[in-house]
């Protein structure tokens, strides 16, 4: 089965500061990957998904993901962070009709 | 479109109690979601329906973990007796088809609290 790691458990990061959350995975052949966004007291939202095609995704809230197949990557990436943005990301792998999330980074944004 | 709903938004027992959580999908979402979710941690596959049929229930604790979804529709999630180890957030989700790439849509999710 598919597993997926998240090594950062929480990064925090100045307002107006870029941004690079990791993901890795391991799966035999390239899955599906996605990124969602969990806010406090909220349920998960999508950011952006890939499975084929340009391996630089743009997502929802300017957010980007960039799929390395040597790397068994897929990190997330925002040039400028807004405070709005503090939230627990999690990354997840889609395959064989199952989907596995990683445990989750928490982003703090600093004033 | 309205989005997956859930209900309780919170709910605190006892352990040995029983409770109950009710999830109403993304009208004409075939496939139902219940994730587990324990504090720091990432959503954990309970039970997936395709329309009213399982399709997993491998990660179901059986001996006290049930769900149904009548109808095809809206779906419960029963735990009884609970355990503290069930303190957790219990997410639903609903997708389109239920296949690898379909995106899920998650509702707020029922915090438990088993003291």
């Amino acid at each position: 089965a598919q597993s997926v790691t998240q090594p950062d458990i929480h990064i925090t990061v100045s307002e107006g500061a870029s941004l690079e959350l990791r993901c890795n995975y391991s799966y035999g052949a390239t899955p599906y990957l996605f990124w969602y966004v969990q806010s406090p007291g909220q349920g998960l939202q999508l950011l952006l998904k890939y499975f084929s095609g340009d391996t630089l995704v743009q997502g929802i809230k300017g957010f980007e993901a960039e799929f390395k197949r040597s790397q068994s990557s897929f990190n997330l990436r925002k040039p400028s962070v807004h405070w709005s943005d503090a939230a627990e990301y999690f990354c997840a792998v889609g395959a064989d009709n199952d989907m596995r999330f990683g445990a989750g980074t928490r982003l703090t944004v600093k004033p | 479109e309205a989005g997956v709903a859930q209900s309780p938004r919170y709910k605190i027992i006892e352990k040995r109690q029983s409770v109950a959580f009710w999830c109403n999908p993304i009208s004409g979402h075939a496939t139902l979601y219940w994730y587990q979710q324990i504090l720091g941690q990432g959503p954990k596959l309970l039970i997936q329906f395709q329309n009213n049929g399982v399709v997993d229930d491998s990660q179901l604790p059986k001996d006290r973990f049930s769900a149904e979804r009548l109808k095809g529709v809206d779906s419960t999630l029963k735990i009884q007796p609970a355990k503290l180890e069930d303190s957790a957030v219990y997410l639903c989700a609903s997708s389109l088809e239920g296949g690898s790439g379909d995106t899920q849509y998650f509702g707020p999710g029922t915090r438990l609290t088993v003291l």
